[in-house]
């Protein structure tokens, strides 16, 4: 059974840069894209981009210019950072597998992540 | 890229039907049969309902099943249960390996 689990500071100051880990515990990170979803407070989800090994991270449009994600194999992790954050990027977070085609059938449990002096 | 179009509450009786559905353009859900439904209990992470429009993975009951017309996809409970009550959320590949969320439906089991 694959395990996700997202893990970084919960509390980020406006204008800097949020980073993110997703550990996957099982030795599979090879073979699905993953994507970075996040969820404000009280709203919808919005997708913000996926990554494969050996095809590098789509994003969406409306994120490009501020976020990379970044995939480790050996460490069997993945890795999000957005930088020039504000009130608006506050959110769950959430890793997920893209295991089946277009749709995201694993999730971690996802972490809160404030933007806030 | 806008975000998908659904109804923010839908509400049926125990045993009863209901319908969500989950308006986009010929862009994305009217162009690709990867429409997916989620449902999200309170303080939880999404769990996978359909995709590829009606396709169920294992372990989801057979009561939940979607179906798809032009740029509209739909979502159907059949035989409600208490714990249908949650928030559900279609999702559609938009091209240029892009995917797009709608806003979410509220379903109260009355």
């Amino acid at each position: 059974q694959v395990r996700l689990q997202e893990s970084g500071p919960g509390l980020v100051k406006p204008s800097e840069t949020l980073s993110l880990t997703c550990s996957v515990s099982v030795d599979s990170i090879r073979d699905y894209f993953w994507s970075w979803i996040r969820q404000p407070p009280g709203k919808g989800l919005e997708w913000i981009g996926n990554i494969y090994y050996s095809a590098g991270a789509f994003y969406t449009p409306s994120l490009k210019s501020r976020v990379t994600m970044s995939i480790d194999t050996s460490k069997n992790q993945l890795s999000l950072r957005l930088i020039s954050v504000t009130a608006a990027d506050t959110a769950v977070y959430f890793c997920a597998r893209d295991g089946v085609p277009n749709a995201f059938d694993i999730w971690g449990q996802g972490t809160m992540v404030t933007v806030s002096s | 890229q806008s975000a998908l179009t659904q109804p923010p509450s839908a509400s049926g009786s125990p045993g009863q039907s209901v319908t969500i559905s989950c308006t986009g353009t010929s862009s994305d859900v009217g162009g690709y049969n990867y429409v997916s439904w989620y449902q999200q209990h309170p303080d939880k992470a999404p769990k996978l309902l359909l995709y590829e429009v009606s396709k169920r993975p294992s372990g989801v009951p057979d009561r939940f099943s979607g179906s798809k017309s032009g740029n509209t996809a739909s979502l159907t409970v059949s035989g409600l249960q208490a714990e249908d009550e949650a928030d559900y959320y279609c999702s559609s590949y938009a091209g240029s390996n892009n995917k797009v969320f709608g806003g979410g439906t509220k379903l109260t089991v009355l």
